[in-house]
């Protein structure tokens, strides 16, 4: 149980345009979910928190107009990377955790997302 | 402002010898500690949490709080044990964690 499934698995896009990665939660609903971001050989970065029909939180030197977070229900996340550069090709990470007493605080991973902005 | 810091990028050893893998924490309040893994070509994964004080795949970990550590351990080594490790703090009153660096961990044959 408790099975994240991210998507795609890996994009490539035009610089310039905008991605959207989804995140959902397959067995579970999620009260809350994460986004995170990892470069190559480092560790995972917060990017931000987000609660089910709230506005999500993001962390300090992240651009909430660049990386735009809808989390509209218990199941479903969405990050979109606007206008894209190549400087934001990336390896990004969401992860989500249930409300479940037993399971609390424990955070499920999606496999994650390649972002190739050329 | 809180920190986990796991001193080892790299650690090798070979199969059937003891293993630990460090992690210190910063953080001046009541620590929640956990430690994930990340196997070849698979996804981060908890692994275990300092509050469930138990044994998962051999491993244990006990949280030190005069030391601020939460050192993972294992005493006999296997080779399906080669995995990217991370220690993970979790503040009180907050959602998120934070990450350690990571080690990669290579046992030999």
């Amino acid at each position: 149980g408790a099975v994240v499934s991210q998507h795609p698995s890996w994009v490539i896009c035009k610089s310039g345009t905008s991605v959207k990665i989804e995140c959902r939660s397959l067995d579970f609903q999620a009260t809350t979910m994460f986004w995170y971001r990892q470069f190559p050989k480092q560790s995972l970065m917060l990017m931000a928190t987000s609660n089910e029909g709230s506005k999500a939180t993001y962390e300090q030197g992240v651009e909430k107009d660049k990386f735009l977070i809808n989390h509209a229900s218990l199941t479903l996340s969405t990050l979109t990377v606007t206008s894209a550069h190549p400087e934001d090709s990336s390896f990004y990470i969401c992860s989500a955790t249930q409300p479940n007493r037993l399971a609390k605080n424990i955070q499920y991973f999606g496999a994650g997302t390649r972002l190739s902005v050329l | 402002a809180q920190r986990v810091t796991q001193p080892e990028k790299l650690l090798s050893v070979f199969k059937g010898a003891p293993v630990e893998l460090k992690c210190n924490y910063s953080y001046s309040g009541s620590p929640e500690l956990f430690w994930y893994v990340q196997y070849s070509r698979q996804r981060l994964q908890l692994l275990l949490r300092h509050i469930s004080r138990e044994s998962i795949k051999g491993f244990t970990a006990d949280l030190n709080k005069g030391e601020t550590s939460f050192h993972l351990k294992k005493p006999f080594a296997q080779e399906e044990d080669s995995a990217m490790y991370y220690c993970a703090l979790k503040i009180q009153g907050a959602q998120k964690l934070v990450f350690g660096q990571g080690t990669r961990l290579t046992i030999n044959p």
